[in-house]
């Protein structure tokens, strides 16, 4: 069973660096077939697709975060990361990590999802 | 963006009903288009993928259909536990998009 858990701040200040951690088990981060995303979720709002990267370290990522986004992937670890620059309110969400099925292009794992706060 | 349209954003319903949500495409997406429920302080689950197949493990009263734009989730016969915010989202761009979400709520 495949299972991705997210780490990091639950709280950080307004124009510094939101970063977070997914450890996965039951699985591999290094395995084609797959690829690994960061979504967000506002508050009582919507679903967010943030980017993705896959075992080769390629990325994709929303072109509204491009510019301040970085997803990297450590197999070392079997962790995939999100750091997201020069943070502001707007970007107060729960952030869940997520496994895609390359074939079929879906999301069939989630982690449990995290609440960052932005605070000035 | 490929913008997605889900119809309608919320409704009213009994367990026992049939219940359909639609989802509508900017533009047309090879049938790329997966459903999820989504319950309250939860992450969401899949139901459906590309379109039309049941994801394992979830329950056989749900079943997706349509192609190109335009989508449908049905629930057979919705359950206690259906009571929750469902989402359609397409994967055929490079910049994956979700519907707004449609929330089904007791009557």
């Amino acid at each position: 069973q495949v299972q991705l858990q997210e780490s990091g701040p639950g709280q950080v200040k307004a124009s510094q660096t939101l970063s977070l951690t997914c450890s996965v088990s039951g699985g591999s981060v290094s395995s084609g077939g797959y690829c690994w995303n960061w979504i967000r979720q506002h508050p009582g709002k919507g679903l967010e697709w943030i980017g993705n990267i896959d075992y080769s370290g390629r990325t994709d990522y929303n072109p509204s975060l491009e510019s301040r986004l970085a997803i990297s992937v450590d197999t070392s670890k079997n962790q995939f990361s999100l750091r997201l620059s020069s943070v502001t309110a707007a970007d107060t969400a729960v952030y869940f990590c997520a496994r895609v099925i390359v074939a079929t292009r879906d999301i069939d794992y989630w982690g449990q999802g995290t609440l960052v706060t932005v605070s000035s | 963006d490929i913008q997605m349209t889900q119809s309608p954003s919320s409704l009213s319903a009994s367990v026992g009903d049939r219940v359909t949500i639609t989802c509508r495409a900017s533009q047309n997406i090879n049938n790329y288009l997966n459903w999820y429920r989504q319950k309250p302080g939860k992450a969401p689950e899949l139901l459906i993928y590309l379109a039309s197949i049941l994801q394992s493990g979830a329950p056989s009263r749900f079943s997706g259909s349509g192609s190109g734009t335009d989508f449908t989730l049905t629930i057979s016969s919705l359950q206690p536990e259906d009571f929750a915010t469902y989402y359609c989202q397409q994967s055929s761009s490079s910049v994956w998009t979700f519907g707004q979400g449609t929330k089904v709520e007791i009557e």
